[in-house]
């Protein structure tokens, strides 16, 4: 069974600081795997997909990586704002299921 | 503008009660997956469908129902609801097997 697990469980930097946070997973036969935002109260957002044949995808300011074969990836933010404050979550789509992680609280501080 | 809708948004209900949730969809997918969140778990899959009257059990399906009589709509039932089944519920739908699009979340309290 794949597990998907991220961390660390909650992160506080001051804005401005770029930050990496992590996502590894046990199988690494996968199709694809996201990176998710979930504000408080509120659904899940997708922020970047990545194909298991590809190493990374950006988008602004950030940045996801993936070696598939390790069973790792990383959601890279540069130049943090108060406006990233969030839960970020990774999943992984293996060709019949999603599996999420726990997620990463992250605070940005003013 | 398409999107996944989810009601009632809260819910209180009673152990033993049956309870339905709804979701419904305007993006004309073929999938759509209903999971639960916990604290300390993440989000687990307890059903998903692949197209009309197609219906497959996820990671934590006992307790929990779901039929597909339509593209937009993947109803969500508990037979008897439990204590165990207190948790906040997110429906999403997806054309493929790429990006998931979901739901704003029920809200449901078994006492």
């Amino acid at each position: 069974k794949q597990e998907v697990t991220q961390i660390p469980a909650a992160l506080s930097v001051p804005e401005g600081e770029n930050l990496v946070l992590n996502c590894s997973f046990t199988d690494s036969a996968i199709y694809n795997l996201q990176w998710f935002r979930q504000d408080p109260g509120k659904g899940l957002t997708s922020l970047l997909l990545i194909q298991s044949s590809q190493r990374e995808q950006t988008s602004g300011r950030l940045n996801a990586s993936l070696d598939k074969s390790s069973g790792r990836s990383t959601l890279y933010i540069a130049a943090s704002q108060p406006g990233d404050s969030a839960t970020y979550l990774c999943a992984v789509y293996t060709g019949n299921q999603f599996y999420f992680g726990t997620g990463t609280s992250l605070t940005v501080i003013p | 503008d398409a999107e996944i809708t989810q009601s009632p948004r809260h819910k209180i209900t009673e152990t033993g009660r049956q309870v339905t949730l709804a979701c419904h969809q305007t993006w004309n997918h073929n999938n759509m997956f209903w999971y639960r969140q916990d604290l300390g778990h993440g989000l687990r899959l307890i059903h998903y469908s692949y197209g009309v009257h197609d219906t497959n059990k996820g990671e934590v399906s006992d307790g929990y129902s779901v039929s597909r009589s339509n593209t937009e709509d993947l109803p969500l039932t508990l037979e008897s609801a439990a204590s165990s089944q207190t948790s906040v519920y997110f429906c999403a739908s997806s054309a493929n097997t790429d990006t998931q699009y979901f739901g704003p979340g029920t809200r449901l309290t078994v006492l």
